[in-house]
């Protein structure tokens, strides 16, 4: 079947240290895979995206690599910003089903100035 | 700018009562879908609905029923309310010409708390 695991948090960072959130998947064939964002109060939004093995998704400042060996598709930032404190949570779709959405359980993460 | 609105932000009900949660979008999508969202649990399919007048369960439908009249408008109703019910409501849409690829769209979510 398909699932998605995500590493526990919440995970709390000073402002500017690496950021690291671990995400692996169990799906067969070649998922699109997704990082999507929640910010207190607010729906999730997508963050990033790869549709296919080696693509690396980005976007503001956030990258992702999807990685079909290790079945992964990590979170990282460079150097994180009291703004970037939210829920991050991890996806995938399949494209003979584009309706069904596995997600993660989330990941919070608290950034301190 | 596209928008997935929902009809209250936070709502309290009360046990055994009836509850609609409006979700609306301008996007022309096909699909819409609702999630509960709990903590360590991530987010849960209740319903969605590929088509106006067309729906499918979800993981976790027991004491929900869902409406789709219009092509924007997708409704969540709980028949009678009950404490475990109190969670995050989250609406969603994509449209049908998926492959995949397509991300879904969000709302802002209705915090619902029944007591």
């Amino acid at each position: 079947g398909n699932s998605v695991t995500q590493m526990e948090g919440p995970v709390t960072l000073s402002e500017e240290a690496f950021l690291t959130i671990n995400c692996t998947y169990t799906a067969t064939g070649y998922p699109s895979l997704f990082w999507y964002v929640q910010y207190p109060g607010e729906g999730l939004q997508l963050l990033l995206k790869a549709t296919k093995a080696d693509d690396k998704g980005s976007n503001k400042g956030f990258e992702a690599t999807y990685r079909k060996e290790t079945t992964s598709f990590h979170l990282e930032k460079g150097s994180v910003q009291v703004s970037d404190s939210a829920v991050y949570f991890c996806a995938l779709t399949q494209s003979y089903n584009f309706n069904k959405f596995y997600f993660g359980s989330g990941t919070k993460l608290n950034v301190k100035p | 700018d596209v928008k997935v609105t929902q009809s209250s932000r936070y709502l309290v009900k009360r046990t055994g009562e009836k509850v609609f949660l409006e979700c609306v979008q301008d996007m022309d999508h096909e699909n819409m879908f609702w999630y509960r969202q709990d903590p360590g649990l991530g987010l849960r399919l209740i319903y969605f609905s590929y088509d106006v007048k067309m729906k499918e369960k979800g993981d976790i439908p027991e004491g929900y029923s869902v409406s789709r009249e219009k092509k924007e408008r997708f409704s969540l109703i709980l028949e009678s309310a009950s404490t475990n019910q109190t969670s995050m409501y989250l609406c969603a849409s994509i449209p049908s010409s998926g492959s995949g690829m397509n991300e879904q769209f969000f709302g802002p979510g209705t915090r619902l708390t029944v007591l």
